[in-house]
């Protein structure tokens, strides 16, 4: 089977960092997606990790550990507009790029 | 323009009706797909399509069919809709070195 597990909520302050877990279980994988939701929108791609270790993209930085199933997307600076819900996705089959989402971490950023 | 549309936005319908949800694309992506959502449950993937013809069943295609009637095109159908199709559906593209998925608006479908 395939699931994959992450906080339901994360509340954290304007300024501030917040590192959201993401642990996943999957009969085949090949990489790992965040993707990023704000209410009433569609969800927006963010990063993707193929390899262990850790890749930035300006505020935003993600990281991957094949070998512990895990990994975390890392929100620096924290500003107003990222509050919204995050969803890691498994990569679970590389030519019909076949993902499979976790259930979502709502952020709420505070003043 | 948005590179992924759907039609309708919002539907209310009743049981047992039928009911097409339409998605097109100018990404010109060959890999087409259809998700629903619900609160608590991420996207959960209904169909997808790697070209017009291959088509394939996701985790949760009981109840649903769907067609790719060009690259650009794939519907969604409800052949007879039940409450629990309450959900909202989104429309994606595959493509690009990070496997990136392109999603469209979403269709909130409401079944009374």
């Amino acid at each position: 089977g395939q699931s994959l597990e992450q906080p339901s909520e994360v509340t954290a302050v304007e300024g501030a960092i917040v590192q959201i877990n993401c642990t996943y279980q999957t009969s085949g994988f090949y990489g790992l997606s965040w993707y990023q939701q704000h209410d009433g929108g569609a969800p927006t791609f963010l990063s993707y990790n193929a390899l262990d270790g850790l890749e930035e993209t300006g505020r935003f930085s993600s990281f991957l550990s094949r070998s512990d199933s895990y990994g975390y997307l890392l929100l620096q600076e924290l500003q107003m507009k990222d509050s919204a819900s995050y969803f890691c996705a498994c990569l679970r089959d590389n030519y019909g790029q076949n993902f499979v989402f976790g259930p979502g971490t709502r952020l709420s950023v505070l003043p | 323009d948005a590179d992924v549309t759907q039609t309708p936005r919002n539907r209310i319908t009743k049981t047992g009706k039928r009911i097409m949800l339409e998605c097109s694309q100018t990404k010109g992506h060959d890999r087409m797909y259809w998700y629903r959502q619900d609160p608590g449950l991420g996207l959960r993937l209904i169909y997808y399509s790697f070209d017009v013809k291959d088509i394939n069943k996701g985790e949760i295609s009981d109840g649903y069919s769907v067609s790719r009637q060009a690259q650009a095109k794939f519907s969604l159908s409800l052949e007879s809709a039940i409450p629990n199709q309450t959900a909202l559906y989104f429309c994606a593209t595959s493509g690009g070195p990070y496997n990136e998925q392109f999603f469209g608006p979403g269709t909130r479908l409401t079944v009374l």
